[in-house]
């Protein structure tokens, strides 16, 4: 069964306190590994696609790697304003356009 | 360039009421997608259209709900009769090729947040 596992929940960081989320998957033949940002009340707002295993993708301070197993997202030096909910999706095989979503981690990053 | 337009942004309505809701993706985007959020949990494919055709509706109870593309642009999604677990949010999403391939990138509405009473 294609699947998205995200971990953790929910993360507290301090401003400055670099971390990373993760994103395990079991779709077959990942056709690519997306990556969303979701604040409440809003839907979710692209940031990366990842389309094979080694590639990296980088935005301000946030970085997305991609193995054959899972991906990272790598946040450097947090500010207050990147607290959101941060959701994985991965497409492949024979159902290619359909996105299976993680639950999300929930960040927050306080002054 | 203006983004997904989705109406309502909110409705409340009693179980087993019907409801709609409206969709206007990204002009040029061929394909078009409906999810449903659910508190806590991540966004799950209801229905793909590619042009006006269904490409993947697999996930779409389709005793209660039903969704089309008229002339290949804007899109309704309906509901009837509404259950207490349909409470959730509707996104409805665009891209100009399909998930997965290089122009796949998916463009999200803000949502219609449904509430059964």
């Amino acid at each position: 069964e294609d699947q998205v596992t995200q971990s953790p929940e929910a993360l507290r960081l301090q401003e400055g306190e670099s971390s990373s989320l993760n994103c395990s998957y079991t779709v077959s033949g990942l056709r690519g590994l997306f990556w969303y940002r979701q604040d409440p009340g809003k839907g979710p707002e692209f940031l990366f696609t990842l389309y094979s295993a080694g590639e990296e993708k980088e935005k301000e301070r946030l970085k997305a790697t991609l193995t054959k197993k899972e991906s990272f997202l790598h946040i450097t030096a947090p500010k207050p304003e990147d607290s959101a909910t941060y959701l994985c999706a991965g497409t492949g095989g024979s159902t290619l356009g359909r996105l299976y979503f993680g639950r999300g981690t929930q960040l927050t990053v306080w002054p | 360039e203006a983004g997904v337009a989705q109406s309502p942004r909110y409705k409340i309505i009693e179980k087993r009421q019907s409801v709609a809701f409206w969709c206007n993706p990204i002009s040029g985007h061929a394909t078009l997608y409906w999810y449903q959020q659910i508190l806590g949990q991540g966004p799950k494919l209801l229905i793909q259209f590619q042009n006006n055709g269904v490409v993947d509706d697999s996930q779409l109870p389709k005793d209660r709900f039903s969704a089309e593309r008229l002339k290949g642009v804007d899109s309704t999604l309906k509901i009837q009769p509404a259950k207490l677990e349909d409470s959730a949010v509707y996104l409805c999403a665009s891209s100009l090729g399909v998930a997965g391939a290089n122009t796949g990138e998916l463009f999200f509405g803000e949502g219609s947040r449904l509430t059964v009473l």
